[in-house]
Formats: C-alpha cells, structure tokens, sequence
C-alpha cells in the first residue's frame, strides 16, 4: 500500500513568517499534486510536479519534488493571513493510477 | 461552467435509511470518484470509474454502490446507513485516468448518521 506522511500536522505562525510543509513517501509516485482547502469546500489544485528535481513557484509558494520522486514539500515566504487552511500532497499510484492523499497539514496565519 | 456539482449539501440520516448523493460534471471528463474526508483520516477513495459503464472499489467501498450510465452523472448510494459512514463526501473529476492535470472537486456533502 502506498502511503504519503505529511509534515506538521498543524501549524500555527504569525504573518510574515516563512514555513515548510513536507509530504514524505517510501514509495515512486509519477507525479505528486498539491492541493488547499478551506472550510467548506473541496480541495483545489495548487500545482502538479512530475520531474524529479523540479522546482515550481506560484507566487509565494515553492514547490518541489524529491530526486527520487518519493517525496514534495512546499515553502511559502511571508506567510499571510489568505494563505491559511488545510494544505494536502497527493500522489498519482494505485494499480489503477488513482490520486492517494496524505492526510494534510492545517495552516492557520495569524495577523 | 459549472465544474462538479454536489448534491444535496447537508443530509441527516436515521439508521438503516438509505439515500443517494449526487454528483454531476460538464466538463466532459472521462474520470469519476468518490472520496470521504474524516478527521485524522485524510480523503479515502470510495468507488472510482474510467468511464460510462465502468465503475471499480476504492480503499473503502463497503456499504456503498455506485453506476456510471452517463459521462456526466456519478451517483454514489448508501444501501442501510451506519453512524461510521458520519462524513464529509466529495465528488472529484479529471480529464483521464492518470492524469497530471489534477482533479476537480465538488464542494462536498456533510452526511451525519444518527
């Protein structure tokens, strides 16, 4: 069975700090996909990496995917208050390629 | 453009009851699941289908049936509800199987079990 660990669980800072959000495997993904959701609503994608290495930036968010594709973690700089909610890394696996979610980090950016 | 719609929103059920969610897509997407988000737990995949007339058991498909008769419609059945099938449903949708391009979600259906 596939599994992806994320990395905290919660997080709790102050605007304007900087995070880490890690997303940990023992298994090859094809690709990992990050998502956020707010309360209420159903996740909504971030970002999808498929290279081993790649870096990819949306704004203030860093994404990166391990060497050995195995692990993602996502950076965001300057936290701000909109950034807060549950952050989650899926990774396409599964016999038939379906989308095997981590069990999320929940961000709250304080003013 | 609509994406994936989620009905009804709230739903309260008595044991045993039966009922069907909703989910429906217009964006011609060939992929189809159901996934029930519960604290500490994550999003678990219920029942998934590939295409019409193609459905298949997720990590957690018992006490649930779905069909796939259209491209657009995914309706997900609870047969006798239980207290453990109190959660949050959401719908998703992606343009293939496999796909790097990510899924799209329905805003979810809170079903509470009493």
């Amino acid at each position: 069975t596939q599994l992806l660990e994320q990395s905290p669980q919660f997080l709790s800072i102050q605007e304007g700090e900087n995070l880490t959000v890690y997303c940990n495997s023992s298994s090859v993904f094809s690709s990992l996909q990050w998502y956020r959701q707010e309360p209420g609503e159903g996740p909504v994608l971030l970002v999808t990496v498929v290279t081993g290495g790649e870096v990819k930036k949306l704004k203030r968010l860093t994404f990166q995917f391990g060497d050995a594709r195995k692990d993602s973690s996502l950076h965001i700089t300057a936290a701000q208050p909109g950034d807060t909610g549950l952050y989650l890394c899926a990774g396409l696996g599964g016999s038939q390629g379906n989308l095997i979610f981590g069990k999320g980090t929940k961000l709250s950016v304080k003013p | 453009n609509a994406g994936v719609t989620q009905t009804p929103k709230f739903q309260v059920l008595k044991t045993g009851q039966s009922m069907t969610l909703q989910c429906a897509q217009d964006m011609n997407h060939e992929y189809m699941s159901w996934y029930r988000q519960d604290p500490g737990m994550g999003l678990r995949l219920i029942h998934y289908s590939v295409g019409a007339g193609i459905t298949d058991q997720g990590e957690v498909p018992n006490g649930y049936n779905v069909s796939r008769s259209t491209t657009e419609d995914f309706p997900l059945r609870l047969l006798s509800a239980a207290p453990s099938q109190t959660s949050v449903y959401f719908c998703a949708s992606s343009l293939i199987v496999n796909s790097n391009y990510g899924y799209t979600f329905g805003s979810g259906t809170r079903l509470t079990v009493v």
